[in-house]
């Protein structure tokens, strides 16, 4: 199965000021996601990051607030701009191992964000 | 369009046996079941494709039924690792959405 590995893996941010995650994968991949994690709820997909394209955003989520970078099959990055305390949440990177959205979907070990 | 699982909570004992159910109102193509432990990333379990298929490794096993739009994870004789927060994922269409969780606790 893929490695994913994030960082940071944990922050503590002002309001107002943004936070970049990094999101690197051990292998080519097609499909990678951003998801948030708000304490003690359920996953809610952010986006699909795109190589070579602009990221596909689910409703309530947009690129200015949540500015997403995916050069390569193997990297992505997630910006969480000018924050507020809502902000605070943990941030997960997927993969899918596969080339179908039914295939068997992994996670990174998330970073957890704490806006002050 | 979030699947709703029930029950959102459960406490066991070591050695008993506990169900949990995803419930959809579309469609399925596909359920995918994951667990997640306090402070770490979901972990995958299985997948059960449209088909009305079971599955099971160890003593976890789940179901799938498609004309129900309903998946059903079984956990037997249970052990002290299997706590945790337990999510379908359901695949419908392009979309794909995480359940609301089941908490799940198993005491000695």
């Amino acid at each position: 199965s893929a490695v994913i590995s994030q960082k940071p893996s944990r922050d503590i941010c002002q309001r107002g000021t943004s936070l970049t995650i990094q999101c690197q994968v051990d292998s080519q991949v097609t499909m990678m996601f951003w998801y948030r994690q708000q304490p003690g709820q359920s996953l809610t997909l952010i986006a699909t990051a795109n190589q070579g394209s602009e990221a596909t955003y689910e409703s309530g989520f947009v690129i200015d607030k949540f500015p997403i970078s995916r050069p390569n099959l193997t990297f992505s990055t997630l910006t969480v701009s000018n924050m507020s305390p809502e902000d605070s949440s943990i941030y997960l990177c997927s993969v899918v191992e596969g080339s179908a959205r039914r295939d068997t979907q992994y996670f990174g070990p998330g970073t957890r964000l704490t806006v002050l | 369009q979030q699947p709703v699982q029930s029950p959102q909570a459960v406490i066991l004992r070591e050695g008993e046996d506990a169900v949990i159910n995803c419930s959809s109102s579309k469609a399925l193509y596909s359920v995918h079941w994951y667990r997640q432990k306090h402070g770490e990333a979901p972990v995958f379990l299985m997948i059960l494709l449209k088909g009305g298929e079971q599955k099971g490794h160890d003593k976890i096993s789940a179901s799938f039924n498609e004309k129900k739009q309903q998946s059903s994870l079984y956990l037997t004789a249970s052990q002290l690792s299997y706590s945790g927060t337990y999510f379908c994922g359901t695949l419908s269409g392009n979309q794909f959405y995480f359940g609301t969780g089941t908490s799940l606790t198993v005491i000695p």
